[in-house]
């Protein structure tokens, strides 16, 4: 079957320009997770969302992130005024629960702020 | 707040060789452990999820083991080949249900 999917494949915006991150998680998943791969930080969670709970925001870096579900279903992470320490790959993973459950994860969204 | 170690940073090893690779994490407090492969420029393969309540599983050629209480996994690779070359990153779960990484090995396999 489809495994997770992120477009675009990779983005270069501008210092200060809004983008938004695209995520189409696993048919029947009900939980959805951002992740961000950086160099110097490695992997690191930014938020998820299970079902129709309130998501867990605890770990976007500012207010400037933002992300909603729409539909239980696809996801769209969103930077507003892009920042050069923003630049990193971006990555969704979706799973059939919370906690016990394998996530599997898309191919990343590559983000480059010039 | 949970930490997750793998050392070495990177390895090199003949083709055929048996390894291990090596993660430890400093919160007993787990739901489960991921190992996952990732390819230069790609997403994370997931390899193997062991559940807290699991000593160790298998995958064809992999085989992972979770000692929780000692905070430490490792994922035993035979008959190592060049197309086992990739970052293999280690991840746990706790009750948040998010994961926390470590920073990955990298494997190089010589042909």
């Amino acid at each position: 079957g489809a495994g997770v999917s992120q477009s675009p494949s990779n983005k270069v915006t501008e210092k200060g320009k809004d983008v938004e991150l695209r995520c189409d998680p696993i048919s029947g998943h009900t939980a959805l997770y951002w992740y961000r791969q950086s160099l110097g930080q490695g992997l690191e969670f930014l938020i998820y969302f299970q079902g129709n709970s309130a998501p867990d925001k605890s770990g976007l870096p500012s207010d400037r992130f933002s992300a909603e579900r729409t539909g239980g279903s696809v996801s769209t992470l969103t930077i507003q005024r892009t920042q050069q320490e923003d630049s990193a790959v971006y990555l969704c993973a979706s799973s059939l629960g919370l906690a016990y459950y394998e996530q599997y994860f898309g191919p990343g969204t590559r983000l480059t702020v010039t | 707040k949970q930490e997750v170690t793998q050392i070495p940073a990177a390895l090199s090893v003949p083709e055929g060789e048996n390894l291990v690779l090596n993660c430890s994490f400093t919160d007993s407090a787990i739901y489960n452990l991921q190992w996952f492969r990732q390819d230069p420029g790609k997403g994370l393969t997931s390899l193997l999820l062991i559940q807290s309540s699991q000593r160790e599983q298998t995958s064809g050629r992999l085989n992972a083991s979770l000692d929780k209480s000692s905070g430490r996994s490792t994922l035993y690779i035979a008959a190592s080949q060049p197309g086992d070359s990739a970052t293999y990153l280690c991840a746990v779960s706790g009750a948040n249900s998010k994961l926390t990484f470590g920073k990955g090995i990298t494997l190089s396999v010589r042909p």
